[in-house]
């Protein structure tokens, strides 16, 4: 078990880019999430997969934001045209689908916008 | 819409000291309760899990207790010690499978 792998840790990028974050999950785990969280908050949920399929998003999650999971393993989550305001901590979580079991975190990728 | 609360937003204590942390939540409808631990920088880490049928779960110096039909829990740190400083998060799962968080209760020890 090597646990919840987000990359890249830290992203700094100009205002108006686009961003991509990898999120790869505990290998046994179908459920997958994104979450964001802001300084002194938090975190927020964004999104969630089971398996392959998108199962729910947030109002939080505008136009500019869309995640994948291709294979139902690793995840994407795509900003475009970043804005000031997408400045945070992007968090992957991942869990099995058994209604007891833990989300497991990863480190996150921090976000800073130019 | 599910919300959570948690008191205090900041703890300073001698190291050794038992102490309490709290949880509210507005929705006492839940799947489960999930309390996690976040280092400045770093992602969470799971502590304990709860689910809604339980009353308390343990896990070393760590004990949390949950009343559902309050919509509370708790989360007790015995015997404290400066490596327990951190943020500590509490997350409520309605049944969505997604998870809401409160603010978090930031925590120092001092030696």
């Amino acid at each position: 078990d090597t646990g919840v792998s987000q990359n890249p840790r830290h992203k700094i990028t100009k205002r108006g880019q686009n961003v991509t974050f990898r999120c790869d999950p505990i290998s046994e785990h179908n459920r997958l999430y994104w979450y964001r969280q802001t300084l002194g908050q938090g975190p927020e949920f964004l999104t969630y997969f089971q398996n392959e399929a998108q199962l729910e998003k947030s109002r939080l999650l505008s136009d500019r934001f869309s995640a994948e999971r291709p294979k139902g393993s690793f995840s994407t989550l795509e900003i475009q045209r970043t804005e000031q305001g997408d400045s945070a901590m992007y968090l992957c979580a991942s869990s099995s689908v058994t209604g007891d079991s833990p989300q497991h975190f990863g480190d996150g990728t921090r976000l800073s916008i130019l | 819409k599910q919300e959570v609360t948690q008191i205090p937003a900041a703890l300073s204590v001698p190291e050794g000291e038992n102490l309490v942390l709290n949880c509210s939540f507005t929705d006492s409808a839940i799947y489960n309760l999930q309390w996690f631990r976040q280092d400045p920088g770093k992602g969470l880490t799971s502590l304990l899990l709860i689910q809604s049928s339980q009353r308390e779960q343990t896990s070393g110096r760590l004990n949390a207790s949950l009343d559902k039909s309050s919509g509370r829990s708790t989360l007790y740190i015995a015997a404290s010690q400066p490596g327990d400083s951190a943020t500590y998060l509490c997350a409520v799962n309605s049944g969505y499978s997604t998870l809401t968080f409160g603010k978090g209760t930031m925590l120092l020890v001092s030696p």
